[in-house]
C-alpha cells in the first residue's frame, strides 16, 4: 500500500545552518507530495507541494524536488531561523475511485536556536 | 478571504459525554475533511464530506458522526466520550471533492480534553 516514511526528530540546529528534513515514499500511480507546517499552538499550514516528477515546491526559502527514481521528497532549506521552529509533516495524496486520500508522515520536530 | 475557522478553541468533557465541534470552511472551499491529532503525533482522518455527504472515512467508529451544511460549514459529533479521544481536532477545507492536487487548509484546531 501507499506509505509516507520520514525522518524521526527532534531535529536540533542553530541559526543559520543547512536544514534537510527527508521524506521517502511508496505509492502507485502518480501521486502529489506536500509539506504541511504546525507551529506550536496552531494548526497545520501547507508550505509547498509538488504534483508530478521532477516538479520542485518552494516557498519562505524551503525548497523540495519530487524525485520518483528515489521516491523521494526531501525538504530543504540553506539558512533556517529560530522562527522556522515547528513540526513538519510530508503528506501524499492520491486518488482512490471518487476519494482523495492523504497519507501523512510522522512529523519531524524542528528547534532553531539563536 | 476567509480561511477556516473552528470553534470552541478548547472543550474539557467528561467520559461518556457527547460533544459536537464546528467548522467554518474557507471560501470558495466545498469540501471539509476532520483529521485527529493526538499529541506527538501526526494527523489521523477521521472522514470528509463534499456536497453535504460523507465521501471518505478513516478507521474510526460510528460514534464519529458529521454534517456539512448547504454553506460548507461543518459539524464533528463524538458520542459516549472516552480518555483516548482527547486531542487535538483539526478541520480542513478544500476546492473539490476529489481533486488529490488541491491542497488542504486547516484551521487551529479544538483541543478536546477527557477527564
Amino acid at each position: 500500500g501507499n506509505s509516507v516514511t520520514q525522518m524521526e526528530g527532534p531535529v536540533t540546529l542553530s541559526e543559520e545552518a543547512f536544514l534537510t528534513i527527508n521524506c521517502t515514499y511508496t505509492a502507485t500511480g502518480y501521486p502529489s507530495l506536500f509539506w504541511y507546517v504546525q507551529y506550536p499552538g496552531e494548526g497545520l499550514q501547507l508550505l509547498l507541494k509538488a504534483t508530478k516528477a521532477d516538479d520542485k515546491g518552494s516557498n519562505k526559502g524551503f525548497e523540495a524536488t519530487y524525485r520518483k527514481e528515489t521516491t523521494s521528497f526531501h525538504l530543504e532549506k540553506g539558512s533556517v531561523q529560530v522562527s522556522d521552529s515547528a513540526v513538519y509533516f510530508c503528506a501524499l495524496s492520491y486518488n482512490a475511485g471518487n476519494n482523495r486520500k492523504l497519507i501523512w508522515g510522522l512529523g519531524t520536530s524542528l528547534a532553531v536556536n539563536p | 478571504e476567509t480561511g477556516v475557522t473552528q470553534s470552541p478553541t478548547h472543550l474539557i468533557k467528561t467520559r461518556g459525554q457527547q460533544v459536537t465541534l464546528r467548522c467554518s470552511s474557507q471560501s470558495g472551499h466545498n469540501t471539509v475533511s476532520w483529521y485527529q491529532q493526538a499529541l506527538g503525533q501526526g494527523p489521523q482522518f477521521i472522514f470528509q464530506y463534499y456536497r453535504e455527504e460523507e465521501n471518505g472515512r478513516g478507521n474510526f467508529p460510528p460514534r464519529f458522526s458529521g454534517l456539512q451544511f448547504p454553506n460548507y460549514s461543518s459539524e464533528l459529533n463524538v458520542n459516549a466520550l472516552e480518555l483516548d479521544d482527547s486531542a487535538l481536532y483539526l478541520c480542513a477545507s478544500s476546492r473539490t471533492g476529489s481533486s488529490y492536487n488541491s491542497p488542504l487548509h486547516f484551521g487551529n484546531g479544538t483541543r478536546l480534553t477527557v477527564t
